[in-house]
Parts: structure tokens; C-alpha cells; sequence
């Protein structure tokens, strides 16, 4: 059972559609990620949130907008995507060391139509 | 420039037949090696920390091991569960995390 839960676990959206994903962890880390994961390759690190300061990678678009309530919840707010957004997006957390191991929910598996 | 490079790309073995898969890397600073398994659907499963060479870490089948250029994955007597992606991630001296692209290992019975 992993201690990262992510809802939903599959997603259908058209592309004038707003979603939003969910992550939520039990761990009491203090860094959470969003990763995204096409098929047959390793994951690519979109967002980090670490002691509650957002690190952003510079090649994700503005239609994925990241959310940190707090310390244990992470939201993926999305619109307008386009099919090639098509992908798993995996949640993640960690202690917050920067050489900390990262411990993976098991994803939402997002289809933009 | 920072890379991982895994080997090979897919890997099959009958059940009980040892193996070890390669990970060779070309890091700035090693901060540390990490290994995860990635089942069909699912995220990545963390099985590893290393930090620096001659240190070997064991769970079950599974034993890694680390030199400054590569770590090996060896596994022992796989049982077809063990059939999965198995993944090596590098933290290099920028605190950036690279990944290689995976090894599959179909373990038949």
C-alpha cells in the first residue's frame, strides 16, 4: 500500500476543460513533486514544493498550475491541454533533504481528447 | 553534460536464473544513486539509496552495489514476480535528479 494517494486514478478531459488532480501523503514529508510520465520513459519532474517554496521547471506550460495547501496536500490544476498532455502524472514526496529518496503515488492516468 | 545510461534495455530470464542489471552514469559530483521498480500503471517503487562507491545495500533478491562510474542491480534466483521496469536515478552535485530510461525484466516461470 503506498502512503501517497492520488485521485483520481484515470481522467478523460476535452481540451476546454478545467480539472484539477489530487495528491495527499501520509508520510509527514516536507517536499512534494509533480512528475509526469509518457510511456516508456522515465519520469520528468514538473513541480517541487519543498518547506513550502515552489520550484518550477521552466519547460512546463502555464495550462498546468500546481496548488499546496499545506504540508501534506498537492493539487494539479489543469486547462486548456492539449492531446500531447496525454500521460501518467505521478505525485511524490520526500523528507525535504535534497538527497532524500522520493516515495511515488500510483499516478492518475490522464487522457486529453 | 550529466547522463544515465541503463542496460540493457530489456532483459529476460527463466525463474531462478541470477542476473544484474547496469547503471553507468557520468555525474558532476555524486550525491547519491538511487533504484526503483516500476510496475505496469504504477508509480515507482523506491528500493535503494547509495552514496558512494564499495557501499552495497540488500533486500530480498535484490542486492546493489556502486563504483564511481556505474552501480549494478544483481538479482538472485528471480521468481516471476520480480518481472518489472526497474529504474536508476542520480543526484548530481546541483541537486538535480537524473533518471536513465529503465530496464524491463521479464522473469518467465
Amino acid at each position: 500500500d503506498t502512503e501517497v494517494t492520488q485521485t483520481p486514478k484515470h481522467l478523460v478531459m476535452g481540451m476546454t476543460n478545467k480539472k484539477s488532480l489530487k495528491c495527499e501523503q501520509h508520510m509527514g514529508h516536507r517536499a512534494m513533486y509533480w512528475y509526469k510520465q509518457k510511456a516508456k520513459k522515465p519520469p520528468e519532474l514538473m513541480f517541487v514544493y519543498s518547506y513550502e517554496k515552489l520550484s518550477i521547471n521552466e519547460s512546463v506550460p502555464s495550462r498546468f498550475s500546481p496548488e499546496c495547501p499545506n504540508s501534506s496536500l498537492l493539487n494539479l490544476h489543469l486547462h486548456a491541454l492539449q492531446p500531447e498532455d496525454s500521460a501518467l502524472y505521478l505525485c511524490a514526496s520526500s523528507q525535504g533533504d535534497r538527497d532524500s529518496p522520493l516515495h511515488f503515488g500510483n499516478g492518475t492516468r490522464l487522457t486529453v481528447t | 553534460e550529466d547522463q544515465v545510461t541503463q542496460s540493457p534495455e530489456a532483459l529476460r530470464l527463466q525463474e531462478g536464473e541470477s542476473s544484474s542489471l547496469n547503471c553507468s552514469y557520468t555525474v558532476s559530483g555524486l550525491r547519491g544513486l538511487f533504484w526503483y521498480r516500476q510496475d505496469p500503471g504504477k508509480g515507482p517503487e523506491f528500493l535503494f539509496t547509495l552514496y558512494s562507491a564499495g557501499e552495497e545495500k540488500e533486500k530480498e533478491r535484490l542486492k546493489a552495489t556502486l563504483t564511481k562510474k556505474e552501480s549494478f542491480l544483481h538479482i538472485t534466483a528471480p521468481k516471476p514476480e520480480d518481472s518489472a521496469t526497474y529504474l536508476c536515478a542520480v543526484q548530481a552535485a546541483n541537486y538535480q535528479l537524473i533518471w536513465g530510461a529503465g530496464t524491463k525484466l521479464i522473469i518467465k516461470p
